[in-house]
């Protein structure tokens, strides 16, 4: 079955610091992959997504994230932080769609909430 | 804003009340979905529907229900409430990628219901 970890639920980066973000994902074929952030009171923001091709993806807000097969991982990283990147992340997969009758839904993972100290 | 919009933003009931979400979809797309935020069980699929059809279902009780309009525009009714029921609904959209292999989802700012 398809899965999505993200093991660090809460993590603190002081502002101008680096950030990873951690995903682990469990899926038979190849994965479509995405990070999603959402702000307090907010809904899901698309960060950038991974289908195929290049294995580091750029997003919007100077995200990136590496697609690493043989880790089953698809971490998000930001070189340096900004005090409004303080959210929680989420990593979610999706399945191939067939159009013909398969479903396309999101599997996500628990949720990174990332805080920002000045 | 990412063009997906649903109504109402609240909503506070009773419990064993009936309610009904709404939302409508980015100009062009073709699929919703209905998902669940809660913080026992995170974000969970509800239901999908694409072009007025019902393609796929997930943790959705028997007690909720969805349908997608002519217009494209998708309600999930929830009855009979419960406590437990009390969670952000969030609605997301996608146009056909087919040469991509999957579609993008674009998620609305959800509904939060709290049933009292």
């Amino acid at each position: 079955a398809q899965s999505v970890t993200q093991p660090d639920i809460h993590i603190t980066v002081s502002e101008g610091a680096s950030l990873e973000l951690r995903c682990n994902y469990s899926y038979g074929a190849t994965p479509y992959l995405f990070w999603y952030v959402q702000s307090p009171g907010q809904g899901l923001q698309l960060l950038l997504k991974y289908f195929s091709g290049d294995t580091l993806v750029q997003g919007i807000k100077g995200f990136e994230a590496e697609f690493k097969r043989s880790q089953s991982s698809f971490n998000l990283r930001k070189p340096s932080v900004h005090w409004s990147d303080a959210a929680e992340y989420f990593c979610a997969v999706g399945a191939h769609i067939d159009y013909g009758g398969s479903q396309g839904n999101l599997i996500f993972g628990k949720g990174t909430k990332l805080s920002v100290k000045p | 804003d990412s063009g997906v919009t649903q109504t109402p933003k609240h909503l506070i009931t009773a419990t064993g009340q009936r309610v009904t979400l709404r939302c409508s979809p980015r100009s062009g797309d073709l699929s919703v979905y209905w998902y669940q935020q809660s913080l026992d069980q995170g974000l969970q699929f509800l239901i999908q529907y694409y072009n007025g059809e019902e393609r796929a279902k997930g943790n959705i009780l028997e007690r909720f229900s969805a349908q997608q309009f002519p217009d494209l525009h998708s309600e999930l009714n929830l009855s009979s409430l419960e406590l437990g029921d009390s969670a952000l609904y969030f609605c997301a959209s996608s146009a056909p990628q087919r040469d991509l292999g999957t579609d993008t989802q674009y998620f609305g700012p959800g509904t939060r219901l709290t049933v009292l």
